[in-house]
C-alpha cells in the first residue's frame, strides 16, 4: 500500500523566505511526526499530532517554525524568515495508533538548502 | 540523549550475513529495542523490534540477550541494497512522551561485492 509521501523532496530557499513542507501519512494513522535531520546526524523529534491537535511541539527550533494539521490528515510544516541553519532534511512519520504506541513510519523527507 | 551504543562502521561481503550489535546496557522493562536502517537519500526504514524475545521477519532477525542489555541484528544474506545507516533505537512505547524516537548516530553498513 501506498506509504507516506512528502512533497517537495528538494527545497531551494534564500535567507528571509517563507517555505512550506507537506506530508501525506499513511491512510488512517492517527499520530503523525516532524523529524529534523542534519547532515551526518540521527533525525532528532520536532512535534507530534494526534490527528489534528498538536500535543508536542517542544522540539521545534524556534518561533519562525509552525506545523499544522487541519483535518487529521495532510500535515504542513513551515518555516518562516529562513535561516541557514535551517538547511536539512525535514521528515514526516505516521503511526497507526495513539500516543506513539504503534511503530513510526517515515516517508522520503524533504531537503532543504537555504542559501 | 540516545540510550544505545553501536559501532560506528562496519563491512560486509556481499551474500554473507551481516551482524550489527547495539548495546543499551540502561534498558527498561517497559522498553522495546527498534531497528531502523536508512539508505542514502531515503527516510529511515522500520525493520524489526522486539521486548524480550528473538524476532524475524522477511528483513531480518533480532536476537536480545537474557539480560537484555545488548542485541543483534542480523541480516542473513547481505546484498549492495542492504549498504545503509542502521539505527538502533530502545523506545518505551507507552506512556509520557514515549513517542518520540530517540536516533543516536547508527553503524553505516557497507556490503561489498
Amino acid at each position: 500500500g501506498a506509504g507516506v509521501s512528502q512533497s517537495p523532496r528538494y527545497k531551494v530557499a534564500k535567507r528571509g523566505q517563507d517555505v512550506a513542507l507537506r506530508c501525506d501519512p499513511i491512510s488512517g494513522h492517527v499520530s503523525l511526526f516532524w523529524y529534523q535531520q542534519a547532515l551526518g546526524q540521527g533525525p532528532e523529534f520536532l512535534t507530534y499530532f494526534q490527528n489534528e491537535a498538536q500535543l508536542d511541539k517542544s522540539g521545534l527550533p524556534s518561533d519562525r517554525f509552525f506545523a499544522e494539521r487541519p483535518e487529521g490528515s495532510v500535515s504542513t510544516l513551515k518555516i518562516q524568515r529562513t535561516q541557514q541553519e535551517d538547511s536539512a532534511v525535514y521528515l514526516c512519520a505516521s503511526s497507526l495508533g495513539i500516543a506513539g504506541g504503534d511503530t513510526q513510519y517515515f516517508g522520503p523527507g524533504t531537503r532543504l538548502t537555504v542559501l | 540523549d540516545a540510550k544505545t551504543t553501536q559501532p560506528p562502521s562496519m563491512d560486509c561481503a556481499e551474500g554473507r550475513a551481516a551482524n550489527l550489535p547495539c548495546n543499551h546496557s540502561t534498558i527498561s522493562g517497559n522498553e522495546y529495542v527498534y531497528w531502523y536502517r536508512q539508505i542514502h537519500s531515503q527516510g529511515p526504514q522500520y525493520i524489526i523490534h522486539g521486548l524480550k524475545n528473538n524476532e524475524t521477519n522477511e528483513m531480518a532477525s533480532l536476537i536480545i540477550t537474557e539480560d537484555r542489555k545488548s542485541s543483534t541484528l542480523i541480516l542473513p544474506h547481505a546484498t549492495l541494497r542492504d549498504t545503509a545507516v542502521y539505527y538502533c533505537i530502545v523506545w518505551g512505547r507507552y506512556g509520557g512522551s514515549n513517542y518520540k524516537l530517540t536516533f543516536g548516530k547508527g553503524t553505516l553498513l557497507t556490503v561489498n561485492p
